[in-house]
């Protein structure tokens, strides 16, 4: 069972327009999450975190929502260029286990012109 | 500098084959990781390393052996290949509980 759940595959978008993208844990020890997008044939680069302690950061156009009793996180983008186009993994660790980072499936979004 | 490389980007085995990727790190990362990324999976962790001599296993390791013998190089071996272990293989590093930083990744398939 995935600890960690991206439910939608794909998102398509306007540019200028917000693009939001959710993430769902199940897993209640975890207490720090990461966003990394990956562009095809490359690996994957880190976006942006937040620790438990936090219910929101923000960088540039970046920012991450958390609600803990949800079990849920979402990154907004805006306003959402071409260059976003990408697959976004939402990814999750525990403090008693740091070195392990435990990733979503991965949702790909496309920003349309 | 290079960052985290690897190699080889591409490889076809036949079932039964061995094999070795390798990945180097020039950024002195204590920690390096192995994952691999499957259709609506998202990336997997294989094997990790939190130290020059030190490996252990992460969800999926069944089939591979990995070895660190030295800080920088981080060794994902598989002594028979399936099938089943067709798939886009990452390697990581980074400091101890910092950011991730990855490689290109290598593409194998095994026939």
């Amino acid at each position: 069972d995935q600890q960690v759940k991206q439910n939608s595959p794909s998102l398509s978008v306007q540019e200028g327009r917000i693009s939001i993208l959710n993430c769902d844990y199940t897993n209640s020890m975890f207490d720090y999450f990461l966003w990394y997008k990956k562009y095809p044939a490359e690996g994957p680069t880190f976006l942006i975190s937040i620790s438990s302690i936090k219910d929101k950061n923000e960088d540039g156009r970046f920012t991450v929502f958390l609600n803990k009793s949800a079990k849920h996180l979402s990154l907004h983008i805006v306003p959402s260029q071409p260059g976003d186009s990408a697959v976004y993994f939402c990814a999750a660790s525990a403090k008693t286990s740091y070195d392990k980072v435990i990733f979503g499936p991965g949702t790909s979004l496309s920003v349309i012109p | 500098n290079a960052g985290v490389t690897q190699t080889p980007k591409f490889r076809v085995l036949k079932t039964g084959q061995s094999m070795t990727l390798l990945c180097a790190q020039d950024m002195n990362h204590e920690y390096m990781y192995w994952y691999r990324q499957d259709p609506g999976m998202g990336l997997r962790l294989i094997h990790y390393s939190v130290g020059e001599g030190t490996t252990a296993k992460g969800e999926v390791p069944d089939g591979y052996n990995v070895s660190r013998l030295k800080k920088q190089n981080f060794l994902l071996g598989l002594e028979s290949a399936a099938p089943s272990q067709t798939s886009v293989y990452f390697c990581a590093s980074s400091d101890p509980q910092d950011t991730q930083y990855f490689g290109p990744g290598t593409r194998l398939t095994v026939l």
